[in-house]
């Protein structure tokens, strides 16, 4: 079965650090990737994708991401991390399901950013 | 500028109560998907509709249904609500055809069950 798993549960870092998200994920054929952020009491809102191509995509609000088959991963970086950045991070995976296209999500990373 | 809306962004209601969440989207998206959301557990599938009429069930159906009657407008019901369906529910919607489209999301919808 398809799934997404986002090994941390909670991540803190200080301003101005680096930062490294993780996800894995299980899928049978070529997987379309995605990460999302979602502010305090907001809706998720797309960092960037994955679907071919170069491995290294870039996102919105200078974050990117490396899909490694080989590793069944997909992690979020980012060099510099900014105080705004604190929110919770979700990976997902786009699921072909009996001619139907879902979306299966991790159950998320919650970023602290330390001033 | 794409745009998914739900009709509320805070719930407040009793144990028993049929409860309504409304969800609009102006994209003319073919896809339809409500998600709970809790702490812990992430995003869980509810029900999802790939077109007017049809729905199938997600991961967590029991104690929910859904009706599309426009493509535009994609509400979840609660028949009877409960404590335990106390949590976020999150309406997104999604273009049909397009292997690498992504969801797009609504605010939100907080639901307490008192």
């Amino acid at each position: 079965a398809q799934s997404v798993t986002q090994p941390d549960i909670h991540i803190t870092v200080s301003e101005g650090a680096s930062l490294e998200l993780r996800c894995n994920y299980s899928y049978g054929a070529t997987p379309y990737l995605f990460w999302y952020v979602q502010s305090p009491g907001q809706g998720l809102q797309l960092l960037l994708k994955y679907f071919s191509g170069d491995t290294l995509v870039q996102g919105i609000k200078g974050f990117e991401a490396e899909f490694k088959r080989s590793q069944s991963s997909f992690n979020l970086r980012k060099p510099s991390v900014h105080w705004s950045d604190a929110a919770e991070y979700f990976c997902a995976v786009g699921s072909f399901t009996s001619g139907t296209y879902k979306y299966i999500f991790g159950t998320g990373t919650r970023l602290k950013v330390l001033a | 500028d794409v745009k998914v809306t739900q009709s509320s962004r805070y719930l407040v209601k009793r144990t028993g109560e049929k409860v309504f969440l409304e969800c609009v989207q102006d994209m003319d998206h073919e896809n339809m998907f409500w998600y709970r959301q809790d702490p812990g557990l992430g995003l869980r599938l509810i029900y999802f509709s790939y077109d007017v009429k049809m729905k199938e069930k997600g991961d967590i159906p029991e104690g929910y249904s859904v009706s599309r009657e426009k493509k535009e407008r994609f509400s979840l019901i609660l028949e009877s609500a409960s404590t335990n369906q106390t949590s976020m529910y999150l309406c997104a919607s999604s273009r049909t055809g397009v292997v690498n489209t992504e969801a797009f999301f609504g605010q939100g919808t907080r639901l307490t069950v008192v």
